[in-house]
């Protein structure tokens, strides 16, 4: 079974809107990542937070992890056409340094 | 230009025959790793390799074999691919083993066995 799960699974907004998309993980963590992917193409690598950090921004990203109620968020502000892709929460497990499982995604579309 | 090289892009083959897909890394990464995505299941790890010589198997390893005989390739070889194995595959690194450092992926290669 997946480690991790996205929700919502699609996403569509506007230019200028806030994405806000929620990732749940099952067991204990060293830390949770955040891709991006574009159609079919290689997943590009967002933020990186570890399990002791409750908040990271890079841009117009902002990540939050709360480790009592497993779950990450991922907020994009001010959203651009260019923002649309997939975005993948990846968890490396405690004590399982190598294998990083990703989640199924959430979908974001950003019209114009 | 620092990049993962995966070939080929597109392949089309039969029940059956071996294939191979290469992963070629530049950037002196110890870890890299090989995952398979389906659709509505995201991505799974197929296989990992710490270092030169050291695999792992991911978590759908069955059909699959790998080699890291040098830093900076790995392999992904179909013994005998079947029709389940049709997929988007990714090969990726990245620079600490500890899954503490992101991940660079290649752009993928479609694999379609008939």
């Amino acid at each position: 079974s997946q480690q991790g799960e996205e929700d919502p699974q699609a996403l569509s907004i506007q230019e200028g809107e806030n994405a806000t998309m929620n990732c749940s993980y099952k067991t204990s963590i060293n830390n949770l990542q955040w891709y991006r992917q574009n159609s079919g193409r290689g997943l590009v690598h967002l933020i990186l937070i570890r399990s002791n950090e409750r908040e990271k921004h890079s841009g117009r990203l902002r990540v939050t992890l709360d480790t009592s109620k497993k779950s990450s968020s991922l907020l994009i502000t001010a959203s651009r056409a260019a923002d649309t892709a997939s975005y993948f929460c990846a968890t490396v497990i405690t004590d399982s340094w190598g294998k990083l499982q990703f989640g199924a995604g959430t979908q974001v579309v950003v019209t114009p | 230009e620092a990049q993962v090289t995966q070939n080929p892009r597109y392949l089309i083959t039969v029940t059956g025959k071996k294939l191979t897909v290469t992963c070629s890394q530049n950037m002196n990464h110890e870890y890299m790793s090989w995952y398979r995505q389906d659709p509505g299941l995201g991505l799974r790890q197929i296989y990992y390799s710490m270092n030169v010589e050291v695999t792992d198997k991911g978590d759908v390893p069955e059909g699959y074999k790998v080699s890291r005989k040098e830093k900076r390739n790995f392999p992904l070889i179909l013994e005998s691919p079947s029709p389940n194995q049709t997929s988007l595959y990714f090969c990726a690194s990245s620079l600490l083993v500890q899954g503490d450092s992101p991940l660079h992926f290649g752009n993928g290669t479609r694999l379609t066995v008939t």
